[in-house]
């Protein structure tokens, strides 16, 4: 499974938009990109999903770029609500799919 | 359409002790994958279960068994408690009309070990 690197924390007001990176030079052809998004003593929650290009939905925007060693989730206009952890993961759709974490990136909205 | 459920919530055991943690996973799904996480860490995988048997696991030692049932629920069962496992334990479940990669987690057991 492909290794993501992405930022510890960062930190937003509200109302700007959020940008976060990950990078994964090791994406396979058959993997996918996905964000989750985590608010603390809770699951992690399905955000976004995407293979290539730009994807979008109502609550962010996934951009990959050609060559998709990296990936970029974009949310439009942060609430204090937004506040949480985000991974990115990358893999495949086998039916033995297990889910890799790394550590997240800490996003810390302020008023 | 009710999500993936755990209990109990919480639970406070010691070590050398055995526990149980359920599961039950979001309607129309038949898989279910059992995570740790430890404070300030991503969850780490501890084994998949599909058609009652255990399909797939992570790094964890015998210790760690589970179970799934006809109705697809599911139970983690940890012995011999080790202050070190004090952590969130999650479900997950998945279903054949998204991708594998596409999981619902449930709000978690917070497990602490004196």
């Amino acid at each position: 499974l492909a290794k993501t690197t992405q930022p510890i924390s960062m930190d937003s007001y509200e109302g700007q938009e959020v940008n976060i990176t990950c990078s994964h030079n090791n994406i396979a052809t058959n993997d996918y990109i996905t964000w989750y998004q985590q608010f603390p003593s809770q699951g992690p929650r399905f955000i976004i999903q995407g293979y290539k290009t730009k994807v979008t939905n109502e609550v962010a925007s996934l951009f990959i770029p050609a060559d998709r060693k990296s990936s970029t989730l974009s949310l439009p206009r942060v609430s204090l609500s937004d506040t949480a952890v985000y991974y990115c993961l990358v893999g495949g759709n086998t039916g033995f799919q297990k889910l890799v974490f790394g550590t997240g990136t800490r996003l810390l909205v302020s008023p | 359409d009710a999500g993936v459920t755990q209990s109990p919530t919480h639970l406070i055991k010691t070590r050398g002790q055995q526990v149980t943690l359920r599961c039950s996973p979001k309607s129309g799904h038949d898989t279910v994958s059992w995570y740790q996480q430890a404070l300030g860490q991503g969850p780490q995988f501890i084994f998949q279960y599909y058609e009652e048997e255990e399909r797939q696991r992570g790094n964890f030692p015998d210790r760690f068994s589970g179970h799934q049932f006809p109705n697809y629920s599911s139970e983690l069962n940890v012995n011999a408690l080790l202050l070190g496992d004090s952590a969130l334990y999650l479900c997950a479940s998945s279903g054949e009309r998204e991708r594998a990669d596409t999981q619902y987690f449930g709000p978690g057991t917070r497990l602490t070990v004196l």
